[in-house]
């Protein structure tokens, strides 16, 4: 089954870790991206990447870092810079641009810092 | 960047009504999804409808890209059609430059038995 997978589904953090959350695509979409949403908000874009080895900040990028050495995976990693991780966080992907394509997100990772 | 708001905030419906979500926003656009978000979290792209008019079964789209509004039409609800409809739409801004898919707040609908 062609998907976007995401794990774990719920994370809990201490103060002062860094998590990193998986995503893995087998669309063979080149590009992805990472969004986080709050309760009762819409979703803001994190990070971005339109190819392999490339990656853009999107509005939020500010405490998270990416990495995209894989066509299929690009990991968000939430550091303890990030002042308020506690969120929803979902990845996405598209065959193509940021602007012109149609997206498709995986089920999400529940992210709780206690 | 682009301003996207949706209306209603909430819905609540029995089963079998129709609908009508709209969503404005404030710059051109050359991308717009309408999006469902289930109970779970999980968000299903419904349409891509930067322009004109797309059907889906009981889901209808329209986007008049030139008054900067799209409206989704929910006939004959079904209790699994209740969630959050996002709007989202993406392209150049009038500020000069280019943005990516830009949410709106949601219409939460609720479709009671």
């Amino acid at each position: 089954d062609g998907g976007i997978t995401q794990s774990p589904k719920y994370l809990f953090r201490k103060e002062g870790q860094n998590v990193t959350l998986s995503c893995e695509q087998n669309l063979n979409h080149d590009a992805m991206y990472w969004y986080r949403q709050d309760p009762g908000q819409g979703l803001r874009l994190i990070y971005y990447s339109q190819i392999v080895n490339d990656f853009q900040k999107g509005d939020i990028a500010e405490g998270y870092s990416v990495s995209r050495e894989k066509k299929e995976s690009f990991p968000l990693t939430v550091t303890s810079a990030q002042k308020n991780p506690t969120a929803f966080y979902l990845c996405a992907s598209s065959s193509g641009t940021l602007y012109t394509d149609t997206q498709y997100f995986g089920p999400g990772t529940r992210l709780t810092v206690l | 960047g682009i301003q996207v708001e949706q209306s209603p905030p909430d819905l609540i419906l029995q089963e079998g009504a129709n609908s009508t979500l709209r969503c404005n926003f404030s710059d051109s656009v050359n991308n717009l999804q309408w999006f469902h978000q289930n109970p779970w979290g999980q968000l299903i792209n419904l349409f891509y409808i930067p322009s004109g008019t797309k059907q889906n079964g009981r889901l209808s789209a329209t986007t008049v890209a030139t008054e900067r509004y799209s409206l989704l039409y929910i006939s004959s609800s079904q209790t699994t059609d209740s969630g959050v409809y996002f709007c989202a739409p993406a392209g150049w801004y009038s500020g000069g430059g280019a943005d990516g898919l830009t949410f709106g707040k949601g219409t939460h609908l609720i479709i009671q038995p």
